[in-house]
């Protein structure tokens, strides 16, 4: 099973919302990311997590705020976020530590900020 | 360092050749090739491990040149359903798991 699950499929929120987004795994992988991806245009990293602890911080604004509370799901929760904020959010998740890491996306979430 | 593909754009009948090529100005450790349809998430084609290393996949190949920094995806007698988005995607050094994406090429079969 390489299935990554994300929740919500779309979100609208307006700038003063607070929201979540979640991610489910359950093929044993100990790492796991959030991408941003904007229309025509390729994911970018946001986070990464590696054995439930962050790794990795693209330099993401404080509005973004992720957490993993297991090892088998991630959030990203969403706080004052800008209408440029509108873009596919996308989960991932691997088994780090090998070269042959290969990193299995879910379907993504929506969002849009109005 | 984002890896520069090319072509941006291929345009193909089915049943034709394309390749697909993907450079990086940095050592690479691995490349991995991906393909996402509009809406979609992106897919896992394939992983290239060492220099010189080919890997197929039905009709779908790649080729891996670590001195060059280059990979190369191959699609032979294309069908409809390869259309999309093809990203290559490449680690260095020990963080494996930290890809960075091409800016993709548009593969657009038709009938």
């Amino acid at each position: 099973d390489t299935e990554v699950t994300q929740t919500p499929k779309h979100l609208v929120m307006g700038m003063t919302n607070k929201k979540s987004l979640k991610c489910e795994q359950h093929m044993g992988h100990r790492a796991m990311y959030w991408y941003k991806q904007k229309a025509k245009k390729p994911p970018e990293l946001m986070f990464v997590y590696s054995y439930e602890k962050l790794s990795i911080n693209e330099s993401v604004p404080s509005r973004f705020s992720p957490e993993c509370p297991n090892s088998s799901l991630l959030n990203l929760h969403l706080h004052a976020l800008q209408p440029e904020d509108s873009a596919l959010y996308l989960c991932a998740s691997s088994q780090p530590g090998t070269r042959q890491e290969t990193q299995y996306f879910g379907p993504g979430t929506r969002l849009l900020v109005l | 360092q984002q890896p520069v593909q090319s072509p941006q754009a291929v345009i193909l009948r089915e049943g034709e050749d394309a390749v697909i090529n993907c450079s990086s100005s940095k050592a690479l450790y691995s490349v991995h090739w991906y393909r996402q349809k509009h809406g979609e998430a992106p897919v896992f084609l394939m992983i290239l491990l060492k220099g010189g290393e080919q890997k197929g996949h039905e009709k779908i190949s790649a080729s891996f040149n670590e001195k060059k920094q280059q990979s190369s995806l191959y699609l032979t007698a294309s069908q409809l359903s390869y259309s999309g988005t093809y990203f290559c995607g490449t680690a260095g050094g020990t963080s494996y798991g930290k890809l960075t994406f091409g800016q993709g090429t548009i593969l657009t079969v038709h009938p």
